[in-house]
C-alpha cells in the first residue's frame, strides 16, 4: 500500500521569496504523483499532476514539481511567491498497478503562509 | 458543468441522529470517493467506489455507509452519529489513474 509524508506542516516565507514543498511518498509500484491546493474554506483544486513523460511538470500559476522516483519524492516549488498563494497544499500518489483501486492516498498537508 | 455537487453545506446533529450527506457528479467518472478532513490529519479515505454496484472501505470507514446505485450518486450514511465524526467530508470523483475533482465539502458537527 502507498504512503505520502509531507515533511513541514507549516512553512512561512516572504512575499516575493522561492518556496519548496516537500513531499516524500512510499510505494512498491510504479505511481500517479498529485498537488492540490486548498484555499480557506474551500474544497480542493487540482495544481499539477506527474503521470508519465517529462519528470518536470509546471502549473499555470508558476509552481513546479520534479518526479524523482530514486529519492521517492514529489516536491512542489515556486521561485517567487504571492500573497495569493497563501494556501493549504496537499501531496496525493496512486498506485498504477493492474486490479489496483487507482484511489489515492494524501500526505497530511502543509500550509503555505506568505507575509508581507 | 456542475462538476461535483455536495449536499448540504452545512449541519448540526445531535448524538446518535442519523442522517445522509449526499454527492452528485455530471461528468460520468466511474471513481467516486468519499474523505473526512481534521486538522492536522489531511484527508483520510472513508470509502469509495470504482463503479455502480461497487463499493469498498477506506481507511476509516466504521459509523459510515454508502452504496453506489447510479454512475452520478454517492450518498453517505451516517448510521447513529457522535461527537468524533465532527469533521469536514468531501466527495471526489474521477476516472481511472486521474486527478480527483472535488466538491466544497460538507460541514458537520455532531453536538
Amino acid at each position: 500500500a502507498q504512503s505520502v509524508t509531507q515533511l513541514d506542516s507549516q512553512v512561512p516565507v516572504f512575499e516575493e521569496a522561492p518556496v519548496e514543498l516537500r513531499c516524500n511518498y512510499s510505494s512498491s509500484v510504479s505511481v500517479y504523483l498529485f498537488w492540490y491546493v486548498q484555499y480557506p474554506n474551500q474544497g480542493l483544486q487540482l495544481l499539477l499532476k506527474y503521470l508519465s513523460g517529462s519528470t518536470l511538470v509546471e502549473s499555470i500559476n508558476g509552481f513546479e514539481a520534479e518526479f524523482n522516483k530514486s529519492q521517492t519524492s514529489f516536491h512542489l516549488r515556486k521561485p517567487s511567491v504571492h500573497i495569493s498563494d497563501t494556501a493549504e497544499y496537499f501531496c496525493a500518489v496512486s498506485e498504477r498497478a493492474s486490479g489496483g483501486s487507482y484511489i489515492p492516498t494524501f500526505g497530511r498537508g502543509t500550509s503555505l503562509i506568505v507575509h508581507p | 458543468n456542475a462538476g461535483v455537487t455536495q449536499t448540504p453545506k452545512f449541519q448540526v446533529l445531535k448524538t446518535g441522529q442519523s442522517m445522509t450527506l449526499q454527492c452528485a457528479q455530471d461528468m460520468n467518472h466511474e471513481y467516486m470517493s468519499w474523505y473526512r478532513q481534521d486538522p492536522g490529519m489531511g484527508l483520510r479515505l472513508i470509502h469509495y467506489s470504482v463503479g455502480a454496484g461497487i463499493t469498498d472501505q477506506g481507511e476509516v470507514p466504521n459509523g459510515y455507509n454508502v452504496s453506489r446505485s447510479t454512475t452520478e450518486d454517492f450518498p453517505l450514511r451516517l448510521l447513529s452519529a457522535a461527537p468524533s465524526q465532527t469533521s469536514v467530508y468531501f466527495c471526489a470523483s474521477s476516472r481511472r489513474g486521474q486527478p480527483q475533482h472535488f466538491g466544497d465539502g460538507t460541514r458537520l458537527s455532531i453536538l
